[in-house]
């Protein structure tokens, strides 16, 4: 079983539309999780970080965590085609608590 | 302010080559980290330091060679690539050091693009 799984997509969404992004992840004692953004050929810019069970939310942003369900989510209101990216989701775990990503999903916003 | 710079944005080096990724950072961080990515995956973790040691190295080829000459600043040493090293070289900072019961956000720098040829 891999460590994180996130559908690769691309998930297409109308623009003004939420977009939901979905992550799960295997190791129990992981604590803190992340969602990181990554436009093509540029580097993963951080977004969103969310350590608690239950919503974060950030502007357009929410994240929720379900450390029961082992369940990571971005949801992404009003979306812009300036969403448009691969966003990845990442934990810490492990012994040595290393950030272990997602394989990414591609989010395509259409105008 | 998040901001982690790297020098240069883009390089092309021969097989037979040395020459050396920079990356700075001035938010007081304490763990600095170096990451390759491949075209289509993830990030792949390379070597971290914390407080200026290094701290993890993911059996990582000895032409690959890092340096943290003081807390802002991380180098990478680059010598007798192959062309599969060709990849996005990135630099992260993050607040407190790993192996650490809490987590820190990891904050990414723009990046060099590495071409082995």
């Amino acid at each position: 079983q891999k460590e994180v799984e996130q559908n690769s997509g691309p998930l297409s969404v109308p623009e003004g539309a939420i977009a939901s992004l979905n992550c799960t992840y295997s190791d129990r004692g992981s604590q803190s999780f992340f969602w990181y953004r990554q436009y093509s050929g540029k580097s993963p810019e951080l977004i969103m970080f969310i350590y608690s069970n239950g919503d974060k939310e950030d502007g357009r942003f929410t994240a929720q965590l379900n450390k029961a369900s082992q369940y990571v989510s971005l949801l992404i209101r009003d979306s812009q085609p300036s969403d448009s990216a691969t966003y990845l989701c990442a934990f810490t775990g492990g012994a040595t608590n290393k950030l272990i990503f997602g394989t990414g999903t591609l989010l395509a916003v259409q105008p | 302010d998040t901001e982690v710079t790297q020098t240069p944005k883009h390089l092309v080096m021969g097989m037979t080559n040395k020459k050396s990724l920079k990356c700075e950072q001035h938010m007081g961080h304490r763990a600095m980290y170096w990451y390759k990515q491949k075209a289509k995956k993830p990030p792949e973790l390379m070597f971290v330091y914390s407080y200026e040691k290094l701290s993890i190295n993911e059996s990582v080829p000895s032409r690959f060679s890092p340096e943290c000459p003081n807390s802002s600043l991380l180098n990478l040493h680059l010598h007798a690539l192959q062309p599969e090293d060709s990849a996005l070289y990135l630099c992260a900072s993050s607040q407190g050091p790993i192996l650490s019961s809490l987590s820190y956000e990891q904050y990414f720098g723009p990046g060099t693009r590495l071409t082995v040829t």
